[in-house]
């Protein structure tokens, strides 16, 4: 069963701290790892991608692989009210093919 | 940049009529195009992928004879929805896969579809 795992939160930040979100996969053949953004009533926006352990920056937002432990993250640095949606993990995996796996998302609300 | 657009943004149509979608990568070319669903508050699903010049693979569950899917060209997919009805209405969003094995896919921005 190729899963890819989020809590749903809602996680609630006030605005300048460091939110943290992550995911969790289950297939261990798993190559590439993206972070989606989505604003309610709107389609995802592609925020962030990672292939290799360890970090990566880009701006606010720092995404991090641990290939052994199965597991990524998205760090997003003196949050914004603007911030505030639903992120989405998505695994791309040897057995889909060219079809990503995407979590459930979770929610982040960011307060001023 | 990569950019994919989607026509109509929004379309109303009566039941049992048939509604068409487009789906376009405006900057790169797509070899693959995926065609997802969204209902309220729930999360992404895919309906199927989408191949330039061949047929489409579809989700288990999902009616390829209701769901037509095109790919005629490296930039274009459709999506026409067959007598459609009231439990069509939806979000559905199409994206396209940019970089091949890498697997970036960048999303359109959707078409709000309700059935009356």
């Amino acid at each position: 069963q190729k899963e890819v795992e989020q809590n749903s939160g809602p996680l609630s930040v006030p605005e300048g701290a460091i939110a943290s979100l992550n995911c969790t996969y289950s297939d261990r053949g798993s190559q590439s790892f993206f972070w989606y953004r989505q604003y309610s009533g709107k389609s995802p926006e592609l925020i962030m991608f990672i292939y290799s352990n360890g970090d990566k920056e880009d701006g606010r937002f720092t995404a991090q692989l641990n290939k052994a432990s199965q597991y990524v993250s998205l760090l997003i640095r003196d949050s914004q009210p603007s911030d505030s949606a639903t992120y989405l993990c998505a695994v791309l995996s040897n057995q889909a093919g060219t079809a990503l796996i995407f979590g459930k998302g979770t929610t982040l609300s960011v307060s001023s | 940049g990569a950019v994919v657009s989607q026509h109509p943004s929004w379309v109303i149509c009566k039941s049992g009529t048939s509604v068409k979608i487009e789906c376009r990568s405006l900057d790169f070319q797509a070899t693959t195009m995926f065609w997802y669903r969204q209902f309220p508050k729930q999360s992404l699903m895919l309906m199927a992928t989408s191949n330039e010049g061949s047929k489409a693979t579809y989700e288990q569950g999902v009616e390829k004879d209701k769901f037509l899917i095109n790919h005629a060209s490296l930039t274009l997919s459709t999506l026409t929805v067959t007598s459609a009805h009231p439990e069509d209405s939806s979000f559905y969003i199409c994206s396209a896969l940019k970089g091949g094995r890498t697997g970036e896919q960048y999303f359109g921005p959707g078409t709000r579809l309700t059935v009356t």
